[in-house]
């Protein structure tokens, strides 16, 4: 079965410093790779994706990720974090069946930015 | 560019009554989705649309969950009637259409508290 896996819970870090949010993933054939943010009582808000090309992939608010297809990982990063960064991050892979496009997310994992 | 709308926001009531939740998605987006999201977890997919028809429902509890989309445009999702486990945040997402490309937005989604 297709899934992805954030490892962390929680990811405490200070403002200023660089983050790194963690996401492994298990498909066959081709990964496509979401991440998205969710703010308290708020929907999911799209960050960046991956579908092919570069391995780093620039996204929304200063965010990145580094798709890493030997480790099977897709971890998100910020060279400097901002307090208004503590959210709830999601990782989604896409899984394709004859619908063809829905999305598996995994645990989440809460970025707390400390000023 | 308007985003994807859900009402109610909030949603409280007992046991076996019945509740309907209502997604307009982004203008011009042919797929929607249904999430359920249960407190501490990543969103799940419940029914899917391809305009007006439904291309996967297999994760959709049927014997009390149902979901239309009869114009392509809006839906309705119901449960009825509702159990304790519902207890859940709804997302409704939409995308432009089922292509591996195509992005997913969601919108505020529906917290539903059963007593």
């Amino acid at each position: 079965a297709q899934s992805v896996a954030q490892p962390e819970d929680q990811v405490n870090v200070a403002e200023g410093n660089p983050l790194t949010v963690k996401c492994t993933y298990s498909v066959s054939g081709n990964p496509y790779l979401f991440w998205y943010v969710q703010y308290p009582n708020r929907g999911l808000q799209f960050l960046l994706k991956y579908i092919t090309g570069d391995n780093l992939v620039k996204g929304s608010y200063g965010f990145e990720a580094e798709f890493n297809k030997s480790q099977t990982s897709f971890h998100l990063k910020k060279p400097s974090a901002l307090v208004s960064d503590s959210a709830l991050y999601f990782c989604a892979v896409r899984v394709f069946n004859n619908a063809g496009n829905m999305l598996t997310f995994g645990g989440g994992t809460r970025l707390m930015v400390k000023p | 560019e308007a985003g994807v709308a859900q009402s109610p926001r909030y949603k409280i009531i007992e046991k076996r009554q019945s509740v309907a939740f209502w997604c307009n998605p982004i203008s011009g987006h042919a797929t929607l989705y249904w999430y359920q999201q249960i407190l501490g977890q990543g969103p799940k997919l419940l029914i899917q649309f391809q305009n007006n028809g439904v291309v996967d429902d297999s994760q959709l509890p049927k014997d009390r969950f149902s979901a239309e989309r009869l114009k392509g445009v809006d839906s309705t999702l119901k449960i009825q009637p509702a159990k304790l486990e519902d207890s859940a945040v709804y997302l409704c997402a939409s995308s432009l259409d089922r292509a591996r490309t195509d992005t997913q937005y969601f919108g505020p989604g529906t917290r539903l508290t059963v007593l």
